[in-house]
């Protein structure tokens, strides 16, 4: 079965401190992990993809194929990061998206 | 670029009223667009997705008699809950994916339907 395991509701951590959001993933074939963000009041909004392999606003994901796990990491958390992420599967051609259930990332000041 | 926006943006309904959300691409044109549900403090899932100009194609589980959908243009689709009971309450939000090559989905500001 496809499935997207976030195993962090909440994820607190000073303003700084290191930021690391967890992310599993179920899916026998070979997929595309994403990562979205939802700020405060705000819509979905597409954060990074794995296969593009790049940088956003300072987070990073590398998809562990081994370990079936996409983390979200940044080195320095920044206030304006607290919001709500999800991490999500495209398991074929079809476009449709899997979605874990989500983290909230608090940034303390 | 890119918006999509969703009309109503909230709705209260008495039960077995039939209540339509708008969902469109205000910028570009979507030959597919994908309709969620979600839950208080839950994540989204994805209850049908809807290609333009064709049926829908409905999620296991989900009521396709229930759930109308409709993507009769580039740039609308439809969603309308028929007969709502207070169970259908919940926050709809559709995606919309671009004709181009990108398979990047933007997504709506969402509906928030409560059924009395």
């Amino acid at each position: 079965a496809q499935r997207v395991t976030q195993p962090e509701k909440l994820l607190s951590v000073f303003k700084g401190a290191p930021v690391e959001l967890k992310c599993n993933y179920s899916y026998s074939g070979s997929p595309e992990l994403f990562w979205y963000v939802q700020y405060s009041r705000q819509r979905l909004q597409l954060l990074l993809r794995h296969i593009s392999r790049e940088s956003i606003k300072g987070f990073t994901a590398d998809l562990n194929k081994g370990e079936t796990s996409f983390h979200l990491k940044k080195p320095f958390a920044q206030e304006e990061d607290s919001a709500m992420y999800y991490c999500a599967l495209r398991a074929d051609s079809s476009y449709k998206l899997i979605f874990g259930s989500g983290t909230r990332l608090l940034v303390r000041p | 670029g890119a918006v999509v926006s969703q009309h109503p943006s909230w709705v209260i309904c008495k039960s077995g009223t039939s209540v339509k959300i708008e969902c469109r691409s205000l910028d570009f044109q979507a030959t597919t667009m994908f309709w969620y549900r979600q839950f208080p403090k839950q994540s989204l899932m994805l209850m049908a997705t809807s290609n333009e100009g064709s049926k829908a194609t409905y999620e296991q589980g989900v009521e396709k008699d229930k759930f109308l959908i409709n993507h009769a243009s580039l740039t609308l689709s439809t969603l309308t809950v028929t007969s709502a009971h207070p169970e259908d309450s919940s926050f709809y939000i559709c995606s919309a994916k671009g004709t181009s090559g990108t398979d990047t989905q933007y997504f709506g500001p969402g509906t928030r339907l409560t059924v009395l």
